[in-house]
């Protein structure tokens, strides 16, 4: 089966400017997590859906960031307007079924720069 | 919140030594413990996860320890190859509706030739 896929693997923007990643999560999995790395630090749980519902966004930093699966299939993470610290390595990740019965299988990730 | 301590940061041995990363959490209530390996431009990968009914977990080379009293577990890698060089995360699973992971800071193994 096809893996996570993420797009784009690479994004470099100016500060102020918009950015939008995207991930594919394994087919069948209802599951989808997005994880960020700042750079040399942990990494990091921004949210995470079930379907197309956001079952827990708690570790989304700020209202800058906005995430959407919209139909339950591929999602997305914005961010607008970009800042400084907002660099780092965004990684999506999918899972099957909930729990910790199901592993997670993380894609490998879009490394963002913002200047 | 879930704190996860990690260490050492880096690690550099021989092939065929073994090599030992540590983790220590701080919620008591975790029961779910993986260990994930990032090669270069890659995404980290699951290689063993260990539950806290368990003490110890073993596949192949690798290993994994849990002390649910001390809030500790350790990967221990034996007969190290050059393709073990990765960073690699310990993480903890928090109980509740979410199932997020909270992770350390990871560890970047080198294996000399």
């Amino acid at each position: 089966e096809a893996g996570v896929t993420q797009f784009p693997s690479h994004s470099v923007i100016e500060k102020g400017q918009t950015v939008t990643l995207r991930c594919d999560p394994i087919s069948g999995h209802d599951n989808l997590y997005w994880y960020r790395r700042v750079m040399g630090k942990e990494i990091k749980f921004l949210l995470h859906f079930v379907k197309e519902s956001k079952q827990d966004e708690s570790g989304m930093p700020n209202n800058r960031f906005l995430a959407e699966r919209t139909g339950g299939t591929y999602s997305t993470l914005k961010v607008q307007p970009a800042e400084l610290e907002d660099s780092g390595v965004y990684f999506c990740a999918s899972s099957r079924n909930r729990g910790n019965n199901s592993p997670l299988h993380f894609g490998n990730g879009t490394r963002l720069t913002v200047t | 919140g879930e704190n996860v301590e990690q260490h050492p940061s880096t690690l550099s041995v021989q092939e065929g030594d073994s090599a030992v990363i540590k983790c220590t959490y701080s919620d008591s209530a975790s029961n779910y413990f993986p260990w994930y390996k990032q090669e270069l431009g890659k995404g980290p990968q699951l290689i063993i996860d260990i539950r806290s009914n368990v003490g110890e977990k073993k596949d192949q080379r690798i290993a994994v320890t849990l002390n649910k009293t001390a809030k500790h577990f350790s990967l221990h890698i034996t007969e190290t190859q050059p393709e073990d060089s990765a960073v690699y995360f310990c993480a903890v699973g928090l109980q509740g509706g979410s199932e997020k992971l909270v992770f350390g800071k990871g560890m970047k193994l080198t294996v000399n030739p």
